[in-house]
C-alpha cells in the first residue's frame, strides 16, 4: 500500500534555529515528492518539487533532500522564523499524471518561539 | 496576478442539506483539483476537472460532485450532507502541463465546511 509519513509530529524550536522534518515513504512508481508549508486555515503553499534525479533543492532558507534508495526526504530550515511556524506536508506522486496519485503525510506541526 | 480564491470561506449547514462551494483559478489555469482536509484523514483528494470535464475522481462517494465552467471556475456540490463531511475543502490550480501531477499546484484559502 502507498503511504508516506512523517516524523515529528510535532516541533516546537526557538527563533532563530534551525530544524529538520522527514518523511519516509513507500510509493510505487515513484513519480516527484513535493513539500508544502500550511499555516492554519490557509491552504498549502508549494515549497519544493524533486524528481526522482534530484537530491537536493532550495528555497530560501528552506533545502529539500531526497534519497531515493532509501525513500526518505528531509525539509531542513534554517535560522527559523516566527512566521515558519505552521504544518509541512510531504507529499508524494505514485506515477499518473493526476491527483488521484498524491499520497500525502499527515503532516508535522512546527512551532517557532521567540 | 490574484490567486486562486474560493467562496464563502465559511459555511455552516444542517445534517441532510447540500451544499455548494465555488473556486476560481488564477488566470490562465484550465486544472481545477479538489481536495478535502480533515485532523483525523489529513488532505484527501476528491476530484479534477479541466476544460470543462472530470479527468479523475478519488474515492469520495457519488454525493460529492462538480463541474467546471468555460471560464475555467469550479463548483463543487455535496448533497445529504453528514456530520462526516464537516472539513476544509481546497481548491488548486495547475498550468504546467496541464497536468497536476508533474506542475505546480496553487492551493486557495479553502473553504471551512461545518455540519451540525
Amino acid at each position: 500500500k502507498n503511504q508516506v509519513e512523517q516524523s515529528p509530529q510535532s516541533l516546537i524550536i526557538l527563533e532563530g534555529k534551525n530544524c529538520t522534518l522527514q518523511c519516509n515513504y513507500t510509493v510505487s512508481p515513484f513519480s516527484n515528492l513535493r513539500w508544502y508549508k500550511q499555516d492554519t486555515g490557509r491552504g498549502p503553499v508549494s515549497l519544493t518539487i524533486m524528481t526522482f534525479s534530484e537530491n537536493t533543492k532550495s528555497n530560501g532558507r528552506y533545502t529539500a533532500t531526497l534519497d531515493a534508495d532509501t525513500k526518505q526526504s528531509s525539509l531542513h530550515i534554517t535560522a527559523s522564523q516566527l512566521s515558519d511556524s505552521a504544518s509541512y506536508i510531504c507529499v508524494v506522486t505514485a506515477g499518473g499524471l493526476y491527483g488521484q496519485n498524491f499520497v500525502f503525510g499527515p503532516g508535522t506541526r512546527l512551532s517557532v518561539l521567540p | 496576478k490574484a490567486g486562486v480564491t474560493q467562496t464563502p470561506r465559511y459555511l455552516i449547514k444542517t445534517r441532510g442539506q447540500q451544499v455548494t462551494l465555488s473556486c476560481s483559478p488564477i488566470s490562465g489555469h484550465r486544472s481545477v483539483s479538489w481536495y478535502q482536509q480533515t485532523p483525523g484523514q489529513g488532505l484527501q483528494f476528491l476530484f479534477e476537472y479541466f476544460s470543462e470535464t472530470q479527468r479523475n475522481k478519488g474515492n469520495f462517494p457519488g454525493r460529492f460532485s462538480g463541474r467546471q465552467f468555460s471560464n475555467s471556475r469550479s463548483e463543487m456540490n455535496v448533497s445529504t450532507l453528514e456530520l462526516g463531511d464537516s472539513a476544509l475543502y481546497l481548491c488548486a490550480s495547475s498550468s504546467f502541463p496541464e497536468t497536476p501531477a508533474y506542475g505546480t499546484q496553487y492551493f486557495g484559502p479553502g473553504t471551512r465546511l461545518t455540519v451540525l
